[in-house]
């Protein structure tokens, strides 16, 4: 399997334009979750979805965030205006409910810089 | 809310020595799991421990569930410079959600000196 697919890997972008981030999670999984990672405020629960339905999106920080899964197969996290302050790594992970293991598959994450 | 935190913040030692992480919780836990992130790379799930007072071992890795199941340690024998990168606890999150929804701690970097 190829694991969690992210895209970009990296985007550069100036403050005010729209980002679109991108992922596949793993066949099979059930649960899609985007998390933010920064320095200060380490790993955050964005958002996540269960069978492609929103469940929990208490971590999006503002309006300008917002996520959707249209199929079991892709889900995109936007930003619309991006920020300054919305420059982190955002991590996709997936997981397959069942079986008795809560693991989460990371992707390898997109680091967004706006400037 | 729910509380998840790591001790140290940063731990360097010489290769060969030991290296333990502890991670405690506001909240009682149904399981924890640890994760290793490499630098410049993504987490990557080592282990789950479900049982009050379980240890699990991997290798030079040692891992341990409290008897309150709300606290738990990550111990390595003899570091190798392999072991560098930011160790991470995460535990469900106690508001009502789903087992799934995990909070993380802050992490614990190790860095080896060869």
């Amino acid at each position: 399997d190829a694991g969690v697919i992210q895209s970009p890997r990296h985007e550069v972008t100036e403050m005010g334009q729209e980002v679109t981030l991108r992922c596949k999670p793993i066949s099979g999984h059930d649960y899609l979750f985007w998390y933010r990672q920064t320095m200060m405020r380490g790993l955050e629960l964005l958002i996540y979805f269960n069978n492609n339905v929103p469940i929990d999106d208490s971590g999006m920080p503002e309006d300008r965030f917002s996520a959707k899964m249209p199929n079991a197969s892709f889900s995109t996290l936007k930003i619309q205006p991006s920020e300054p302050r919305d420059s982190a790594v955002y991590f996709c992970a997936s997981t397959r409910s069942g079986g008795g293991g809560f693991e989460a598959f990371f992707g390898q994450g997109t680091r967004l810089t706006v400037v | 809310g729910q509380q998840v935190m790591q001790i140290p913040q940063y731990q360097h030692v010489q290769e060969g020595e030991d290296f333990t992480t502890y991670c405690n919780s506001s909240t009682t836990l149904s399981n924890i799991q640890w994760y290793k992130q490499r630098p410049g790379g993504h987490p990557v799930f080592l282990i789950q421990l479900v049982k009050s007072g379980e240890v699990k071992k991997q290798k030079r890795l040692t891992f341990q569930f409290g008897e309150a199941k709300k606290n738990s340690s990550l111990h390595i024998t003899a570091t190798q410079t392999t072991d560098v990168g930011t160790y991470f606890c995460a535990g469900p999150n106690s508001s009502g959600g789903s087992n799934y929804k995990l909070t993380f701690g802050k992490g614990t970097l190790l860095t080896v000196n060869p």
